[in-house]
């Protein structure tokens, strides 16, 4: 159950795309296309961006993408706004019905 | 609309017990996984706890297990947390959110800090 691993930090101007990658094992992001994203803006509750690896919750921008390669999965942001700044947290069944989160990423729009 | 109300938390000492509630409308609860997660003071998302919905199945992260127990009352809409034996790194704003998809959390509560300190 360790945390996946996650940039500390990512950063964009407006209107260009920055990705963010969430690496873990076989036991988990490699294992199951089963991995979610979440913004959680300060002070506030996560919301859902992105699950199954790369599907979208209705009412989310189809700026926002998800991806994964082996035990690797990513989130992209085009065309970055202002708003968009967050932190960002990936998710990743586990196996045995655990859940393992990311260690999370700050994304700053310049 | 949906919606997810936690109470329960506050300031707690070291070895002492809480137990955090969660009260869920706006959708069918018995239909949805829910879960807890929780999140120290200035850090990341850390899953606590799912339960099934009907409650026949449970899991935990190593951290709590053996000391929280989740559980919930389909007829009253409600999710609970019984967490014992605190530590003060269990220190943390507690959320409760709905299960969506496979493995995905769709809904949050605002959450509720339990403090644990001396």
């Amino acid at each position: 159950q360790s945390a996946l691993t996650q940039p500390p930090s990512a950063s964009g101007s407006p209107g260009q795309s920055v990705t963010i990658s969430c690496t873990g094992t076989s036991s988990d992001v490699g294992g199951y296309n089963y991995v979610s994203w979440y913004q959680q803006h300060p002070g506030k509750a996560p919301k859902l961006m992105i699950y199954d690896v790369s599907e979208r919750p209705s009412g989310v921008p189809d700026r926002f993408s998800g991806s994964k390669s082996g035990n690797t999965a990513s989130l992209t942001v085009s065309g970055l706004q202002a708003e968009d700044e967050a932190d960002y947290y990936c998710s990743s069944y586990a196996g045995s019905n655990d859940l393992v989160f990311g260690t999370g990423t700050k994304v700053t729009v310049l | 609309e949906v919606q997810l109300v936690e109470s329960g938390g506050g300031l707690v000492q070291p070895g002492g017990s809480l137990r955090l509630s969660c009260a869920a409308s706006g959708f069918t609860f018995p239909a949805h996984w829910m879960s807890w997660v929780r999140q120290a003071p200035g850090k990341g998302l850390e899953w606590v706890a799912n339960i099934k919905e009907d409650g026949s199945v449970t899991s935990y992260v190593d951290s709590v297990k053996g000391r929280f127990a989740i559980s919930r009352d389909n007829a009253e809409n409600s999710l609970y947390l019984q967490m014992n034996s605190l530590r003060v790194d269990d220190t943390a704003v507690y959320y409760c959110a709905k299960g969506y998809a496979v493995a995905a959390r769709d809904y949050w509560g605002q959450g509720t800090l339990v403090t644990v300190s001396s």
